[in-house]
């Protein structure tokens, strides 16, 4: 079955870039999304169809896929970004598919 | 602004059946191209998907779900359901249900606040 795996969990420093991965068979030859998910609160979209931007979410969130590796990007990171993040694909046997989701710090 | 709010039973004996429901507000479900997702969240841990529903009745389901999964949807109250039989402690979780823009490379853009349930006895 078709599975994503992501890091347990990412620190980046205030201002600083974080990265965020995961990676999946021929993810690249798929659409990759990316949730934001804060404690107590539901999952907020903030990357689909790998590189685009709902309406509300700021453009330091940015999003990358090819080959067997989907990124999330956050440029110049802020304390409120701290959350765990997920990121999500559709496939073909198993329909949708949520890697296991990572913990972002901002130290 | 779509919203949606899941209402069932926070706790559930094992090996009975849980029932959700999610109720569409701002929006409707009938005729739209739309689809309508449960997902799962056990505490600690991450998401599951659990199927999908449009409007019409065409069901999609986690295939390791799927032999205890049901999902129907009442257009006329605007709502959609989940019923999950045999329960263990195993099925202990946020549910959430949710807007997906379509059934393949779908992206769930609305969420409700989640419903927590305790298998339990």
């Amino acid at each position: 079955s078709f599975e994503l795996t992501q890091p347990p969990s990412v620190s980046v420093s205030p201002g600083q870039t974080a990265s965020i991965t995961c990676s999946g068979d021929k993810l690249g030859d798929k659409y990759a999304c990316w949730y934001q998910q804060k404690p107590g609160q539901s999952p907020v979209l903030v990357i689909y169809q790998d590189t685009k931007r709902p309406s509300g979410i700021p453009e330091r969130f940015s999003g990358s896929n090819s080959g067997n590796t989907s990124t999330l990007t956050i440029s110049g990171t802020q304390a409120m970004d701290e959350a765990d993040y997920f990121c999500q694909a559709w496939d073909i046997t198993t329909y949708v598919v949520f890697g296991g989701g990572t913990r972002l710090t901002v130290l | 602004q779509l919203q949606l709010q899941e209402s069932g039973p926070g706790l559930v004996k094992p090996s009975e059946t849980l029932s959700l429901s999610c109720t569409v507000s701002g929006g409707s479900i009938s005729g739209s191209s739309y689809y309508w997702g449960w997902i799962r969240q056990p505490p600690g841990k991450g998401l599951q998907y659990i199927g999908s529903i449009f409007y019409s009745g065409s069901t999609y389901y986690n295939p390791f779900l799927k032999s205890r999964v049901t999902i129907s949807v009442d257009t006329s109250k605007n709502q959609f359901s989940l019923k999950l039989t045999s329960v263990t402690a195993a099925d202990t979780a946020v549910y959430y249900c949710a807007r997906s823009t379509a059934m393949v490379n779908p992206r769930f853009d609305y969420w409700g606040q989640g419903n927590l349930v305790i298998v339990s006895s």
